[in-house]
């Protein structure tokens, strides 16, 4: 089965310092999106990408957070000055469609850790 | 608005028995409601989904879950736990839209005692 691939799958960073997550969605898939969790909470929603801008971002997803596709495989998450509260695993995902029935596929995730 | 809840953070079970893990959900509109997985060190895998049509849905691995409407809730179930099974198990609602909507319940790890 196809697969989306994230890398690095541990990043630790001071904290203030800028970070890139980076995403290798499936290569047919045309919606991409981000998702954390913190440890002990749940997994939530960050921001949808489709057709090279956002879709739809939630009140997590602030200034500091930037998304890019930056040529026709990668899809990164950037935080730019970095806080404490980053600290979390985050997901990326893709799907061919924007719809419910359409399969998500998530990726193993980057483990986050801010000094 | 929506939200999941799901009871007991962690569960155990002997391989062979019943493995049921509790998921109630809270949404303003019909919900679509889904079970992903987490293995060690994997990323998120879909387990199976309700999206109106049949209550009872059967996914992968000999899992199924019932929407019960009047309960609000949606319970996966396997009859017999193989030890395969270990890993977190996270329930999702989503509304009537897109991908963008999923909000995640706080999982439950699963523990197979041999």
């Amino acid at each position: 089965e196809p697969e989306v691939t994230q890398t690095p799958s541990h990043q630790v960073t001071q904290m203030g310092q800028e970070v890139i997550l980076r995403c290798v969605p499936i290569s047919n898939h045309l919606y991409f999106y981000w998702y954390r969790q913190i440890l002990g909470q749940k997994v939530e929603f960050l921001v949808s990408f489709y057709n090279n801008e956002i879709s739809e971002k939630s009140e997590i997803f602030d200034d500091q957070f930037s998304v890019e596709r930056p040529d026709g495989s990668n899809f990164t998450l950037k935080i730019r000055s970095t806080k404490l509260e980053d600290s979390a695993m985050y997901f990326c995902a893709s799907s061919i469609r924007d719809r419910v029935h359409e399969k998500l596929f998530f990726g193993s995730g980057t483990q986050l850790s801010v000094l | 608005a929506q939200s999941v809840t799901q009871l007991g953070s962690h569960v155990s079970v002997s391989e062979g028995a019943l493995v049921l893990l509790r998921c109630n959900y809270s949404s303003s509109v019909p919900p679509y409601l889904f079970w992903y997985v987490q293995y060690p060190n994997q990323g998120l895998q879909l387990l199976l989904k309700y999206t109106s049509a049949a209550t009872l849905v059967k996914g992968i691995n000999g899992f199924e879950a019932e929407f019960k409407k009047s309960e609000t809730s949606f319970h996966l179930t396997k009859p017999s736990a193989h030890m395969s099974d270990a890993a977190e198990y996270f329930c999702a609602v989503s509304g009537s839209g897109g991908y963008q909507k999923v909000t995640f319940g706080t999982g439950t790890k699963l523990q197979v005692i041999p």
